[in-house]
C-alpha cells in the first residue's frame, strides 16, 4: 500500500500566490522527500527533510516535518505559472525502497 | 550524458508480445530501480537492483515480468505475454547509494517508457 499519500489531489490557484501541499505517511520514516513531476517527464527531486528535522528551505519552497502527526507540508510562495506539475512525497522507512504517494496536480494560472 | 536514459520513449505492442525496456543510469550509480505509473496515479515500486544481483523485487508481478542489470549494458524490464493491464509508464530511477543505512538516499529518474497494450 502507499505510505505517503497527498491532499489535496488537486489545486488550483493565481499566479503569484501560496500553494501548500500535505503529505500523510503510515510507518516511522528515515528521511522524507518531495518530487516533482511536469506533465509526460520523470520526476525531479527538490527537496529532502530528515526525521529530525522540523523545517526545511530552498528557494521558494519551504518543507515542514511533523513526526508525531506523521506528516508533512509543501510550501511553494509566490507562484509561478511554470510550477504547474504534479508533487510527490516520498518516503524511506528501514530498507524499504522509496515509497510515493498519488500525487498532488498544482495548476498555477496566470 | 550524465542522465538516466531510457528507451524507448514510447512502445506499442499486441496482447501477447514481449516488451522490453532499457534504462543506462547515471554515470557513477551503480543501483537502479524500476517503477510503473498509471495515469493520474502515483508511482509503484517494481525492483530494485544493484550490477549483477536482484535486491529487492517485492512490487514486480511474479509471472511475466524479470529484470536484469547485468555487468556490462543497461537495466532492462522485460514484460513477456503483455496484457491491455501493463499499459503503463514505467520509469527508472538511479543512486549511487543503495536503500538502507544511509538514510538520504535521492533517486535520479529518466523520462520514463510509456507502454500501450493494443
Amino acid at each position: 500500500s502507499q505510505q505517503g499519500e497527498e491532499d489535496p489531489q488537486a489545486l488550483s490557484i493565481q499566479e503569484g500566490e501560496n500553494a501548500t501541499m500535505n503529505c500523510s505517511y503510515k510507518t516511522s520514516i528515515n528521511n522524507l522527500q518531495w518530487y516533482r513531476q511536469n506533465s509526460g517527464r520523470g520526476l525531479v527531486h527538490l527537496i529532502l527533510i530528515r526525521s529530525n528535522e522540523r523545517e526545511k528551505h530552498s528557494g521558494r519552497l519551504r518543507v515542514t516535518l511533523d513526526t508525531s502527526k506523521k506528516s508533512s507540508s509543501l510550501l511553494i510562495t509566490a507562484s509561478r505559472a511554470a510550477d504547474t506539475a504534479s508533487y510527490f512525497c516520498a518516503s524511506y522507512s528501514g530498507n524499504t525502497p522509496l515509497v510515493f504517494g498519488k500525487g498532488t496536480r498544482l495548476s498555477v494560472i496566470a | 550524458n550524465a542522465d538516466v536514459m531510457q528507451n524507448p520513449r514510447h512502445l506499442v505492442r499486441r496482447r501477447g508480445q514481449e516488451a522490453r525496456l532499457r534504462c543506462s543510469p547515471m554515470k557513477g550509480h551503480s543501483h537502479v530501480y524500476w517503477y510503473r505509473q498509471l495515469p493520474e496515479e502515483g508511482l509503484k515500486f517494481m525492483v530494485y537492483l544493484q550490477k549483477e544481483n536482484i535486491i529487492d523485487e517485492s512490487g514486480m508481478p511474479k509471472e511475466r515480468f524479470s529484470a536484469e542489470f547485468p555487468k556490462e549494458g543497461p537495466s532492462i524490464l522485460r514484460i513477456q505475454q503483455v496484457v491491455r493491464g501493463d499499459s503503463a509508464a514505467y520509469f527508472c530511477a538511479s543512486s549511487p547509494l543503495g536503500t538502507g543505512g544511509s538514510g538520504a538516499n535521492v533517486l535520479t529518474f529518466g523520462a520514463g517508457s510509456r507502454l500501450t497494450v493494443l
